[in-house]
């Protein structure tokens, strides 16, 4: 177990629809990162949290957004889902992950299965 | 943009044997390589990290180079066991952001018994 929590399990839903996953990072760590992966594209970095603030962005699409909350945690909202946004989304977290050559180990919560039909 | 490639989508070895998995990087130079496992349905785990200034790292039975000359790291895992199936990422961190990750498609390891 990392200590990384992550809702729902599962998530079945119809095109055009937006859903929200939600993450809880391992107690102490300021960092949360999202991660899509897919069986053609492997594991894509979406977006990175610090404290609160966005850090940085990868291949996130326009429709989706993420925030992190004061306590931490965080969520990713998908919208206008099409069926190729069917996915495990991964959220993981550091302490920091700040600093570009210093490492931060990245602990990866259990997914979030998400079925577009 | 930096591209990373394993370039096995499966291996598949006798138990007892040495794995040897390969991670190739182009068009960049990365402070530092990681190695991470995943089971089906489940999240990644960490498992080593090798920066740049380093040639080899060791834990337990597990083995990485890296040759940035060559632009490649090497993952083996010695006197392999069933347990030790599992899909296998090298990951490097991006050069554009703080910490972030760019992650192979991995490598699917089975050993048979």
């Amino acid at each position: 177990d990392s200590g990384v929590t992550q809702t729902p399990k599962h998530l079945i839903t119809a095109t055009g629809q937006r859903v929200t996953l939600r993450c809880s990072p391992r107690s102490g760590d300021l960092s949360v990162y999202w991660y899509q992966q897919s069986l053609d594209q492997g594991l894509q970095f979406l977006i990175q949290y610090y404290n609160g603030e966005e850090r940085a962005k990868g291949n996130i699409l326009e429709r989706f957004s993420a925030q992190q909350f004061p306590d931490l945690h965080s969520e990713l909202n998908l919208s206008s889902l099409e069926l190729g946004d069917s996915a495990l989304y991964f959220c993981a977290s550091s302490v920091e992950g700040l600093t570009r050559g210093a490492f931060d180990t990245q602990y990866f919560g259990p997914g979030t299965r998400l079925t577009v039909l | 943009s930096q591209k990373i490639e394993q370039n096995s989508e499966a291996l598949n070895i006798q138990e007892g044997k040495t794995a040897t998995l390969t991670c190739n990087y182009t068009n960049y130079s990365p402070a530092y390589l990681q190695w991470y496992r995943q089971d089906p349905g489940r999240g990644p785990v960490f498992l080593l990290l090798i920066r740049e200034n380093e040639k080899e790292k060791r834990k337990e039975r597990l083995k990485v180079t890296f040759d940035t000359t060559l632009k490649q790291s090497l993952f083996h895992i010695t006197a392999s066991q069933p347990a030790d199936s599992a899909t296998y990422l090298c990951a490097l961190e991006s050069g554009g952001s703080q910490g972030n990750l760019i992650f192979g498609k991995g490598t699917k390891l089975s050993v048979k018994p």
